[in-house]
């Protein structure tokens, strides 16, 4: 069974850089896993705010930038504002069907 | 806009059967490179990807719940029904739809899903 493994937490200061990490049991992660990203706060259902690795939606704020780093997937999130504090999920595409990371609480502190 | 509504028991009972339906509205499930996923999430757990059908019928399911998945979609009243059998307390979780894009532009192809539904929360005991 694949798994999709990400940091449980992370802290970070108001203003400051955080960078999130999404890898794959099945090797390193490349565009061809099309990698997503989505914010979900208590209570609300999951926002997407970036597609195929770095890709925004129209909606996602210009602090939020994906990549690929090291064989994974990267959300980074620069100038961090209060309400960034959020649970973090990615998704892969594996030919057909998809995974979802194990998710990153991002604590604003 | 888009919208998806998901709709279903609150409660089922270990081993039966569950039926849950996405009704939407502001797309069509018969344009190409559109198509609607579930996904569900346990109570303070991770989000898990469970199913995708497509605008042209082909169906994805989940490796580790594919003998128990079921997604079918009726276009003409803008839904999609996803059916899981045998129904354990461990399946307890929100259920939630979300619209599936798939599509080339000058950076080449893309997938996404969004919106979502708000989600349905299933409890299964007896």
């Amino acid at each position: 069974q694949t798994v999709v493994t990400q940091e449980p937490s992370l802290t970070v200061s108001p203003g400051g850089t955080v960078t999130l990490t999404c890898a794959s049991s099945t090797g390193a992660v490349t565009s061809g896993y099309y990698p997503n990203w989505f914010q979900q706060k208590p209570g609300q259902a999951p926002r997407a705010l970036i597609y195929s690795t770095s890709n925004k939606h129209s909606w996602t704020p210009a602090r939020f930038s994906g990549s690929l780093l090291g064989g994974k997937a990267a959300l980074t999130l620069s100038g961090v504002q209060p309400e960034d504090e959020a649970e973090y999920y990615c998704l892969l595409y594996y030919g057909g069907a998809y995974v979802f990371g194990t998710g990153t609480k991002v604590t604003v502190l | 806009q888009i919208t998806l509504k998901e709709s279903g028991p609150t409660l089922v009972k270990p081993t039966q059967t569950l039926t849950l339906t996405c009704t939407f509205s502001g797309f069509s499930l018969s344009t190409s490179g559109v198509g609607v996923g579930w996904i569900r999430q346990p109570p303070g757990k991770a989000l898990e990807w469970l199913a995708l059908i497509y605008w042209d019928d082909d169906k994805r399911y989940s490796p580790s719940l594919k003998s128990r998945l079921t997604i079918t979609k009726d276009t003409s009243k803008n839904q999609v029904v996803l059916t899981m059998t045998n129904m354990d307390p461990v399946d307890t979780a929100t259920y939630y739809c979300a619209q599936a894009r798939v599509y080339y532009d000058s950076s080449g192809l893309n997938r996404w899903f969004d919106p979502w539904g708000q989600g349905t929360l299933v409890t299964v005991s007896s």
